[in-house]
């Protein structure tokens, strides 16, 4: 079974600093889809950014950018110059057949 | 502008009684979904659907319903048969799975 795992469940960083959020996941397919979303106070979930398993070349969206290890079924997002706004929950995901698979959800805390 | 939209935003419930949570996308999405999130807790898929009048269950479709009529809308309805239905709820909507989700803004469902 595919699965998603997200192993810090809360974090924090110091405002304008750079914060590391893991993701492993598992999946027997070669080709596939992995995605982090964001979930603030108001729990509107909202897409970051997307990251397709045949790309070596890591994405980036602005603050936003991922470390994609396929070997190593790792997909961490590296947030930059952290913000107040940046304060959420941030999902994983991943596409499997009919839906996305997710993690339990990472709480982003950041610290004026 | 298109997305989806889900109402009410919060709904309570009387014990025994059946409530519907709506959802209406005017993405002309194929296939929607029913999550519900719990505090603290990650997604879990409730109901899915493809296309029109098909749909199918999810990891906890125990004490729900639904219905796909129009391409367009995606009811739910929390049945009384649903023994722990104090949650939130999102309903989301996808063209292709590899671009992710679209998602609604919630219903906060309440038993009383």
């Amino acid at each position: 079974a595919q699965t998603v795992t997200q192993s810090q469940p809360e974090m924090s960083v110091q405002e304008a600093e750079t914060v590391t959020l893991s993701c492993t996941y598992d999946t027997s397919e070669s080709d596939y889809y992995l995605f982090w979303y964001k979930q603030p106070p108001s729990r509107q979930m909202i897409l970051v950014i997307r990251q397709e398993a045949y790309k070596q070349q890591n994405a980036t969206e602005n603050r936003f950018s991922v470390n994609f290890q396929k070997a190593a079924k790792s997909f961490s997002l590296k947030i930059s110059d952290s913000q107040l706004g940046d304060a959420a929950m941030y999902f994983c995901a991943m596409d499997s057949n009919y839906q996305l698979i997710w993690g339990a959800g990472t709480k982003l805390i950041i610290k004026p | 502008d298109g997305g989806i939209t889900q109402s009410p935003k919060y709904l309570f419930r009387k014990e025994g009684q059946n409530v519907t949570l709506s959802c209406e996308q005017n993405l002309n999405h194929d296939a929607m979904y029913w999550y519900r999130q719990d505090p603290g807790q990650g997604l879990r898929l409730i109901y899915y659907s493809q296309i029109v009048n098909d749909f199918q269950k999810g990891d906890i479709a125990e004490g729900y319903s639904v219905s796909r009529e129009k391409k367009e809308s995606f009811p739910l309805t929390v049945t009384s048969a649903q023994k722990n239905p104090t949650a939130f709820y999102l309903c989301a909507s996808s063209m292709r799975l590899v671009d992710g989700y679209t998602f609604g803004s919630g219903t906060r469902l309440t038993v009383v």
